[in-house]
């Protein structure tokens, strides 16, 4: 089965570092995504990202958070300064070029700000 | 056993027995629906998955419904295994859009 890997598994930062979580999609996968789950809670949605670009995004995706594919290979979320409350998995997820086929996720990566 | 699932968060089913998993979608515009299974420690895993043309759709142990009029989803599993147990997604999405949303999650114990 085609899988997403993450890096690292868990990451513990102080308020108001920078983080930066590391996603290597599934190679021919046109669409990226990153989700985050706060312990005990549903999976919710932050970004798209197809063609080099941020297709939606949610309002939890504020301007403290950013992604890019810098070699083409390797997908990143950065978040600037972080907060207590962005404690939470943070998924990444891939789809092929057709929109409506599954999404692989990766692990996660545990990220517990103190 | 069965679960409501915003409603009823769990469910704890009997090792053998059938489960049925419910969600609510909140999106009429919704056209793509997958369910997604979540073990302690791991990233969501892709179980089955119905198109809105479809009101039914099997796989191996594993049924979803599809009810558009009342944007009601539900899982069957079959024979519940203790492999089972685990956190229960469903996810809605469409052809005019990129991300999937995710509904609460049921989360299933197998009783041996």
């Amino acid at each position: 089965e085609p899988e997403v890997t993450q890096t690292p598994s868990h990451q513990v930062t102080q308020m108001g570092q920078e983080v930066i979580l590391r996603c290597v999609p599934i190679s021919n996968h046109l669409y990226f995504y990153w989700y985050r789950q706060i312990l005990g809670q549903k999976v919710e949605f932050l970004v798209s990202f197809y063609n080099n670009e941020i297709s939606e995004k949610s309002e939890i995706f504020d301007d403290q958070f950013s992604v890019e594919r810098p070699d083409g290979s390797n997908f990143t979320l950065k978040i600037r300064s972080t907060k207590l409350e962005d404690s939470a998995m943070y998924f990444c997820a891939a789809r092929d070029g057709r929109l409506n086929t599954e999404a692989f996720f990766g692990q996660g990566t545990r990220l517990t700000v103190v | 056993g069965e679960s409501v699932g915003l409603h009823l968060p769990t469910l704890s089913v009997q090792e053998g027995d059938n489960s049925i998993i419910n969600c609510a979608y909140s999106n009429s515009a919704s056209d793509y629906f997958i369910w997604y299974k979540q073990e302690s420690g791991k990233g969501p895993q892709f179980i089955i998955d119905i198109r809105s043309n479809m009101d039914k759709r099997q796989g191996q142990r594993v049924t979803v419904l599809l009810n558009k009029t009342v944007k009601h989803l539900s899982l069957q599993i079959a024979a519940t295994q203790p492999g089972d147990s685990a956190v229960y997604f469903c996810a809605e999405g469409s052809s005019n859009d990129y991300k999937l949303s995710f509904g609460a999650g049921t989360t299933v114990t197998v009783r041996a």
